[in-house]
């Protein structure tokens, strides 16, 4: 099975600032991986998908990296806003129908 | 639907008893997922339907845990003889398709087994 590690401490970072976020895997390399974000009382929201034949993709002011080397992948937000405050979360296929999720990275961007 | 739908929102119950959580997935979408995230956990598969094709359920915790999918739309998880340990929040996702293709949550169910 996977076992999936993300920043296991909360991050607080000002606004303006880059927020990295770090999500490490310790078995096989997936094909792809996916980050999904979620505030309290809510689901998860889907934000990017990245493939492994992909190193990075961006989507507005979010990018993430897959570095099947390192089992690793960066999750980005640049020009970080109050708003982005939330719970990320990463989430891994397995070799059946369902992901693992991460137990998430909770994100405070103060004003 | 515009959304995951689920219902109801919030439910309190005694131990021992049945509880049903429901969940009204993207109209079109084949693919049904039920989770549970339990506090400052991670989320925890329980089930997972496709078409017309046999459910995975392999991450239901018990017999006293099932699902059902019927005309392949709307799904209800059943939960039999509630324990404490079942408290939790139980979500539901829905997908056009598996694979690499994102999930789109429900806002959950939060069950509390008093």
């Amino acid at each position: 099975s996977q076992k999936i590690e993300q920043n296991s401490e909360a991050l607080n970072i000002q606004e303006g600032k880059t927020a990295t976020l770090t999500c490490n895997y310790t078995n096989y390399s997936p094909a792809y991986l996916q980050w999904y974000r979620q505030d309290p009382g809510r689901g998860p929201v889907f934000l990017l998908l990245i493939r492994e034949n992909e190193k990075e993709k961006r989507k507005e002011r979010l990018k993430v990296t897959f570095d099947t080397t390192l089992k690793q992948s960066l999750f980005h937000i640049t020009a970080s806003q109050p708003a982005d405050s939330a719970t990320y979360l990463c989430a891994l296929p397995n070799t059946g129908n369902q992901f693992y999720f991460g137990t998430g990275t909770s994100l405070t961007v103060i004003p | 639907g515009a959304g995951v739908s689920q219902s109801p929102s919030n439910k309190v119950t005694e131990k021992g008893k049945d509880v049903e959580l429901r969940c009204d997935p993207i109209s079109g979408h084949t693919a049904l997922y039920w989770y549970r995230q339990s506090l400052g956990q991670g989320l925890e598969f329980l089930i997972y339907f496709q078409g017309n094709s046999a459910p995975d359920k392999s991450g239901l915790p018990s017999d006293r845990f099932s699902a059902e999918r019927t005309g392949g739309s709307v799904s209800t998880l059943t939960i039999q003889r509630t324990q404490q340990e079942d408290s939790a929040v139980y979500l539901c996702a829905s997908s056009a398709r598996t694979g690499d293709y994102g999930y789109t949550f429900g806002s959950g169910t939060r069950l509390t087994v008093v």
